[in-house]
C-alpha cells in the first residue's frame, strides 16, 4: 500500500534558526495537504497543493510539491516559539483515494529561546 | 458551530470491555473518518464513511466496528479492547468524498487500555 514517509523525526532548533522537513510518497499524489498538531491539540489543516512543482508562502512558511508529485517539503525561516509542533503530511491516492487519506510520520519541532 | 466534538476526552479500560467512543459534527459534512494515532506512527485510518448508510474499512480496522445512521454521528465502537489499542483516537469530517477537501479533526479521546 501506499506508504509516505517524513523526515526528520525530531529537530530542535533555537529560536531564529530555520526548520524544514521532507515529505515522500511511495506512489504519486494528486494533491498533498500539510497538517500542523500542537502538544496535546488536534491536527488542523495548514495548506494544500496540488500542481507539480507549485510552490506556496504563508508568511514564514514555504511549501513546496515536487515535480514528479511524490514529495513535497516545508521550510520555516526563522522559527518562533508558536511553531512548535507537529508537522504531518498528508496525501489521498492517485486514483480512488477520495478522501482515504495517507498520513506522512510527522516531524516534531522544538523551538528553545 | 461546535465543529468536530468527540467524547469522552479521556478513558481507562480494561482488557476485554467494551465501549463507544463518540463523534460529532455539525457542519453537515458527508464525509467522517478515524484515525488513531501513536508515537511515530502518524495517523492511520481505521473506518470511514462516505454518507449515511456507508461505511468501509481503513488501513487498521480489526477490533473496531462503526456505523453512520445519521451525517451528524460516527462513532467508534471497540468489542473487546485490547492494550494495544492504548491510543489517541482523532474523529475527522470533511464536506464530501472529493481528495481536495481538508479535514476537520476534533479534540481527540485518549484511550488507556490495561
Amino acid at each position: 500500500g501506499q506508504q509516505v514517509m517524513q523526515i526528520p523525526q525530531y529537530q530542535h532548533v533555537q529560536e531564529g534558526e530555520d526548520f524544514t522537513t521532507y515529505c515522500n510518497s511511495s506512489t504519486t499524489l494528486s494533491n498533498i495537504q500539510w497538517y500542523k498538531q500542537r502538544p496535546g491539540g488536534h491536527p488542523v489543516f495548514l495548506i494544500q497543493l496540488v500542481k507539480s512543482g507549485e510552490v506556496k508562502k504563508q508568511k514564514r512558511l514555504t511549501f513546496q510539491f515536487g515535480e514528479a508529485k511524490k514529495n513535497s517539503s516545508l521550510h520555516i525561516t526563522a522559527t518562533q516559539t508558536t511553531d512548535v509542533g507537529t508537522y504531518f503530511c498528508a496525501g489521498p491516492g492517485v486514483t480512488g483515494g477520495g478522501n482515504k487519506l495517507t498520513f506522512g510520520t510527522g516531524t516534531q519541532l522544538k523551538v528553545e529561546l | 458551530n461546535a465543529g468536530v466534538t468527540q467524547t469522552p476526552k479521556f478513558q481507562v479500560l480494561k482488557t476485554g470491555q467494551s465501549m463507544t467512543l463518540q463523534c460529532a459534527q455539525d457542519m453537515n459534512h458527508e464525509y467522517m473518518s478515524w484515525y488513531r494515532q501513536d508515537p511515530g506512527m502518524g495517523l492511520r485510518l481505521i473506518h470511514y464513511s462516505v454518507g449515511a448508510g456507508i461505511t468501509d474499512q481503513g488501513e487498521v480496522p480489526n477490533g473496531y466496528n462503526v456505523s453512520r445512521s445519521t451525517t451528524e454521528d460516527f462513532p467508534l465502537r471497540l468489542l473487546s479492547a485490547a492494550p494495544s489499542q492504548t491510543s489517541v483516537y482523532f474523529c475527522a469530517s470533511s464536506p464530501d468524498w472529493s481528495s481536495y477537501n481538508e479535514q476537520f479533526f476534533g479534540p481527540g479521546t485518549r484511550l488507556t487500555v490495561l
